[in-house]
């Protein structure tokens, strides 16, 4: 059974901190690792797909990175807009028929001016 | 722009009701989703659907059901709501086997009482 744990629960930074996020996970055969954000009230939205160990993508501030056990959200200089939960997600390769992922419960992060 | 639109925002309902949440997609995607979620639980997978009038149960489908008559739409049944059953539902749509991109739609707030 796929599992994805994602830490720390809740992270609180002020304007300008750096900081990371993780997501370990377990899974028989990784097709993909998916990061999403999601802004209260809404629905998810899609940031990032990941597929082997040592890639690397980065959007704006974001950069997302992904080893053979966990994957990283790393946030530069963030800004207040940067708040949001992030949530990660994974695909096995036995996933496929299912076409589904398997989420994680999310980091909410609260970025302060 | 791409869209997953789910018919209500927030529902109230009373305990053995039946309940229906519709959900319909404007990007002819082949895979069709629907997922709870809880604090501290993260997405959970419901039912699927990866064509017309096929389904598929996911991690909890006990005390649903799923309809999808055309390929756009696709509707949650609660056929007697519960208490544990209250929720935040969330609807998406995909494309393809190995469904890169997750659209999701803003969610369903769900309370039975």
């Amino acid at each position: 059974e796929d599992q994805v744990t994602q830490s720390p629960e809740a992270l609180r930074l002020q304007e300008g901190e750096s900081s990371s996020l993780n997501c370990s996970y377990t899974v028989s055969g990784l097709r993909g690792l998916f990061w999403y954000r999601q802004d209260p009230g809404k629905g998810p939205e899609f940031l990032f797909t990941l597929y082997s160990a040592g890639e690397e993508k980065e959007k704006e501030r974001l950069k997302a990175t992904l080893t053979k056990k966990e994957s990283f959200l790393h946030i530069t200089a963030p800004k207040p807009e940067d708040s949001a939960t992030y949530l990660c997600a994974v695909q096995g390769i036995m996933d496929t028929g299912r076409r589904a992922l398997t989420f994680g419960s999310g980091t909410r992060l609260q970025v302060q001016p | 722009d791409v869209k997953v639109t789910q018919s209500s925002r927030y529902l109230v309902k009373r305990t053995g009701e039946k309940v229906f949440l519709e959900c319909v997609q404007d990007m002819d995607h082949e895979n069709m989703f629907w997922y709870r979620q809880d604090p501290g639980l993260g997405l959970r997978l419901i039912y699927f659907s990866y064509d017309v009038k096929m389904k598929e149960k996911g991690d909890i489908p006990e005390g649903y059901s799923v309809s999808r008559e055309k390929k756009e739409r696709f509707s949650l049944i609660l056929e007697s709501a519960s208490t544990n059953q209250t929720s935040m539902y969330l609807c998406a749509s995909s494309l393809g086997l190995f469904n890169e991109k997750l659209f999701f739609g803003s969610g369903t707030q769900l309370s039975v009482l």
